[in-house]
């Protein structure tokens, strides 16, 4: 099993760029995550998908969108990069939601925004 | 108050020194407690659980106190791969939350 993947690795992108990052999970994990992790702040989560079909806002969901495209892939759009989104993004699945379950992660995404 | 919050460190140590992490947080509504550990630019991963009554894995020893609202981390034995970035993690186990991050504590574990 490959876990979580998540591509691309790294992105350099100017301000205004659109891209979407891709996560795709093989543990048959019903919820998923997007967060971002900047120095000094820690770890944010930006959108969750609890189940198939549905989506929810989490701590800092401005500028971004996302999609759960089916049980295994939960894609983060950024329309119009701002030098803000500039961070680490990462992906993280769990079998169930609320949050008593373990959270695998992804490697994640570099992204530059200049 | 910030909902999770670490001593950031950095903590040194020498091998086969003990240490000691400390977090507390600020929702008494909070159920689930985690260590994870994550390497430089690597992603987070479970190091374990925590229960209310403690538990222990090989060198790791975590703790809860729920009145204090406070979790511990002990790593006895200290090894070079031990150093790391350790996150106290807390869920409030409504419906539609996620996992809450501290920042987390550096630990430098030194030959």
């Amino acid at each position: 099993n490959a876990g979580v993947t998540q591509t691309p690795k790294f992105q350099v992108l100017k301000t205004g760029q659109s891209m979407t990052l891709q996560c795709a999970q093989d543990m048959n994990h019903n919820s998923m995550y997007w967060y971002r992790q900047d120095p000094g702040m820690g770890l944010r989560l930006i959108y969750y998908s609890a189940s198939e079909g549905t989506t929810d806002k989490g701590e800092v969901p401005n500028g971004y969108n996302v999609s759960r495209l089916n049980k295994r892939e939960f894609s983060l759009r950024l329309e119009s990069a701002a030098p803000s989104q500039t961070s680490v993004y990462f992906c993280a699945s769990s079998l169930g939601g609320g949050g008593q379950e373990t959270q695998y992660f992804g490697p994640g995404t570099r992204l530059l925004v200049l | 108050r910030k909902e999770v919050e670490q001593d950031p460190g950095p903590f040194n140590v020498p091998e086969g020194a003990t240490v000691a992490f400390n977090c507390t947080y600020s929702n008494s509504a909070s159920q689930s407690f985690f260590w994870y550990r994550q390497d430089c630019r690597k992603e987070p991963k479970l190091l374990m659980s925590v229960y209310s009554s403690g538990n222990e894995d090989g060198r790791f020893t975590a703790q809860l106190n729920r009145a204090s609202q406070y979790i511990s981390l002990l790593i006895r034995d200290s090894k070079l791969s031990d150093s790391a970035t350790y996150l106290c993690v807390v869920n409030h186990n409504q419906a539609g939350t996620a996992l809450i991050f501290g920042k987390g504590t550096t630990l430098s574990v030194s030959s």
